[in-house]
C-alpha cells in the first residue's frame, strides 16, 4: 500500500499570502494518478486537481498543482478567505487508494 | 445537475449489518465509476471501495471481505452492503462519482454526496 505523507501538519497565512502544501508518497505514483481534494468543515470534499496538475472544473487559477515520481505539491498563490480549510492528495494504485492524512490551512 | 443521495446510515451493534444505497441522477450511471469514502468523526479521509462501469470491484484491506459494494443501473444506485462491523467502522460515508468515461482515463471524484453517518455501537 502507497502511503501518503503531508506536510505540514498546519498552515497558518493570513489572506493574500500564498501557501505550498506538500505530498510524499512511499512509492511512485504515476502523474495520472493524484489528486487534490479540499474540504470545509460539515462538507463533503471538493476535487481541486487531478493527474498532479489539471485543475477542475470551476477551480479558481489561483490553485496550482505539480510534481511527479514521490513529491508533489499543491500551491495556492493570493490566499482567499474561502480557502482556509483541510487539503488532502489522493493516490489511485491499481487496486487501492490511499489518502494523505490532511494539511489545515487556518487564518493567521 | 449532477446528484447524489446516501442514505442507509444509522446505529447498529458492533457484528451487524447494514447496507448504505446512494441514489444517483443528472448524469448516465452506468458510464461511470463509483467510490465509497468514508471520514470517522474528526479524522481524515479514508477510501473504503471502489467498482468500475464494468463491475470490477476493489477494496480497501480494512475492509475486504466485510463490505461488499455493488451497483444496479437500472436503478442509478450505488449500494455498499456493511457486515461484520467494529466500532471503527464508526464514520460518515460518502458516495462519489469518478470522472472517468471513455474520453478521459484521468480519475478524480469529481462529484460527491453529502454522507450519511454509520455509528457503531452497543
Amino acid at each position: 500500500e502507497i502511503v501518503l505523507t503531508q506536510s505540514p501538519g498546519t498552515l497558518s497565512l493570513s489572506p493574500g499570502e500564498s501557501a505550498t502544501l506538500s505530498c510524499r508518497a512511499s512509492q511512485s505514483v504515476g502523474i495520472s494518478y493524484l489528486a487534490w481534494y479540499q474540504q470545509k468543515p460539515g462538507q463533503a470534499p471538493r476535487l481541486l486537481i487531478y493527474g498532479a496538475s489539471t485543475r477542475a472544473t470551476g477551480i479558481p487559477d489561483r490553485f496550482s498543482g505539480s510534481g511527479s515520481g514521490t513529491d508533489f505539491t499543491l500551491t495556492i498563490s493570493r490566499l482567499e478567505p474561502e480557502d482556509f480549510a483541510v487539503y488532502y492528495c489522493h493516490q489511485y494504485g491499481f487496486s487501492t487508494r490511499t489518502f494523505g492524512q490532511g494539511t489545515k490551512v487556518e487564518i493567521k | 445537475e449532477v446528484q447524489l443521495l446516501e442514505s442507509g446510515g444509522g446505529l447498529v451493534q458492533p457484528g451487524g449489518s447494514l447496507r448504505l444505497s446512494c441514489a444517483a441522477s443528472g448524469f448516465t450511471f452506468s458510464s461511470y465509476a463509483m467510490t465509497w469514502v468514508r471520514q470517522a468523526p474528526g479524522k481524515g479521509l479514508e477510501w473504503v471501495s471502489a467498482i468500475h462501469s464494468g463491475d470490477e470491484t476493489y477494496y480497501a484491506d480494512s475492509v475486504k471481505g466485510r463490505f461488499t459494494i455493488s451497483r444496479d443501473n437500472s436503478k442509478d444506485t450505488l449500494y455498499l452492503h456493511m457486515s461484520s462491523l467494529r466500532a471503527e467502522d464508526t464514520a460518515v460515508y460518502y458516495c462519489a462519482k469518478d470522472r472517468r468515461s471513455s474520453t478521459s482515463r484521468v480519475p478524480g471524484e469529481d462529484y460527491w454526496g453529502q454522507g450519511t453517518l454509520v455509528t457503531v455501537s452497543s
